[in-house]
């Protein structure tokens, strides 16, 4: 099946700065791309779904200034969350769809915000 | 999007089988049920898909009735590695995927 690679696998960031995380394709091209958030023993949240070429379509409640997202090709989607604060906290995944196969999701991001 | 409802918690011991049932009253015609596995600190990781009737793959069973308002995973001879949590999801498959919008799960735990 498809692969897609999410890094980084876990940050420490301070409070106040910027974190980048990276999904890639790596054998397929993902036009579409969704990101998820979960929080310790809750189910995943859809924040957001990217396209590429075109704006990203936030779920209602989700911030689309502070969290930032990219697909500006067909194999690389990136979420920026911005002015990080602890409650941000949390592990982030993102999806691309795959023929027959549901999606297929990244391995997670861990992020701690101190 | 057709709401999914599944039991919170199931417990088993290792080298039975399990069955884990999955509610979709309101599933449209286009829909998929789609079942994932996840790790603690893993992403979701892809089960079977089905669109009616029996789907078998290595590693799992989906039966799905005719009037496709539930489903159910069946594991076969469950290992202490399978401890994990399932989510059925159901949505229009269509050309590749679709917009996935995650229940709330059901954590298995296979004892010794």
């Amino acid at each position: 099946g498809a692969v897609v690679s999410q890094h980084p696998s876990r940050v420490i960031c301070k409070s106040g700065t910027s974190v980048k995380i990276e999904c890639r394709s790596l054998d397929f091209q993902a036009t579409t791309m969704f990101w998820y958030r979960q929080f310790p023993k809750q189910s995943l949240m859809l924040m957001a779904t990217s396209n590429e070429g075109s704006k990203a379509t936030y779920e209602q409640g989700v911030e689309k200034d502070k969290f930032l997202i990219n697909h500006a090709s067909l194999t690389l989607s990136t979420l920026t969350v911005t002015s990080a604060h602890p409650e941000d906290s949390s592990f982030y995944i993102c999806s691309a769809p795959e023929t027959g196969f549901g999606n297929t999701f990244g391995s997670g991001t861990r992020l701690t915000v101190v | 999007l057709a709401k999914t409802t599944q039991p919170i918690s199931m417990d088993s011991y290792e080298g039975q089988e399990v069955n884990i049932t999955c509610s979709h009253n309101n599933i449209a015609t286009n829909d998929y049920i789609t079942w994932y596995q996840q790790f603690p600190s893993q992403g979701p990781r892809f089960i079977i898909q089905g669109y009616k009737t029996k789907v078998t793959n290595e590693v799992a069973s989906l039966f799905i009735p005719a009037d496709r308002k539930s489903s159910t995973l069946s594991l076969p001879r469950v290992s202490l590695s399978d401890t994990a949590v399932y989510y059925c999801l159901v949505g229009d498959a269509g050309g590749g995927g679709f917009k996935t919008i995650f229940g709330a799960g059901t954590r298995l735990f296979v004892k010794a």
